[in-house]
């Protein structure tokens, strides 16, 4: 059973046009996190929440934007894609204190025409 | 902060031979150690993690690491690959309070027939 569920999994925007991605966990963590991934490169990280706490990467940016309404949900807003934004979008789950992992999910991987 | 070199972009090899991804880390502080692998069009998945104890660690589909703390080194190894295992590999570290993942550049394991 999926357990960090991303959606959609493929999504296509246009360039200026804002997006939402959106992740969804069953695993109760209290820390979620946001990564971008382009090709043939290393997940790079974007920012993550601990509980409602919102920690922002210092070289994230702007344009990107997260909510994260409850313990389950959190989303990932792009206020004005850039052909350069096109890349794959990871959440990803652990719980802190315990050191053991980050659960992802499969991603969704974003296009920007 | 953390960083982590993985000195091989790609890996070719045989199947049924062994193989060996090396990975290197800096870190002023205690380190956690893990190795993800990522198929094609997927999240990363867990492989292995080193976190205390002994220093082979043992994970997945037959791979295991070892930690060397004086090389600062957290090689994978896995002594009979199958086509099954190619793949995209991630090395990673975090500090003991395990909020700040950081990824290798990935090395791309193909394993031929």
């Amino acid at each position: 059973d999926a357990m960090v569920i991303q959606n959609p999994r493929y999504q296509v925007t246009q360039f200026g046009k804002p997006v939402t991605l959106s992740c969804s966990q069953t695993l109760n963590h209290n820390v979620m996190y946001w990564y971008q991934q382009k090709s043939s490169q290393a997940p790079k990280l974007l920012f993550h929440y601990y509980d409602k706490d919102f920690n922002n990467e210092a070289d994230t940016p702007d344009n990107f934007q997260s909510r994260r309404p409850n313990t389950s949900f959190c989303f990932l807003d792009i206020r004005s894609p850039g052909l350069g934004d096109a890349a794959m979008y990871l959440c990803a789950t652990s719980s802190r204190g315990r050191n053991e992992k980050l659960f992802f999910g499969s991603g969704t991987q974003l296009s920007v025409l | 902060a953390q960083s982590v070199t993985q000195l091989d972009s790609q890996v070719p090899v045989f199947e049924e031979a062994p193989v060996e991804l090396r990975c290197n880390y800096s870190s002023s502080v205690s380190v956690y150690l893990f190795w993800y692998v990522q198929y094609p069009n997927q999240g990363l998945q867990l492989l292995l993690k080193y976190l205390s104890g002994s220093t082979l660690v043992k994970g997945i589909n037959g791979f295991e690491a070892e930690f060397n703390k004086s090389q600062t080194s957290f090689h994978l190894r896995k002594p009979s690959v199958h086509i099954s295992d190619t793949a995209e590999y991630f090395c990673a570290v975090t500090d003991n309070y395990g909020q700040n993942f950081v990824f290798g550049p990935g090395t791309r394991l193909s394993v031929l027939p």
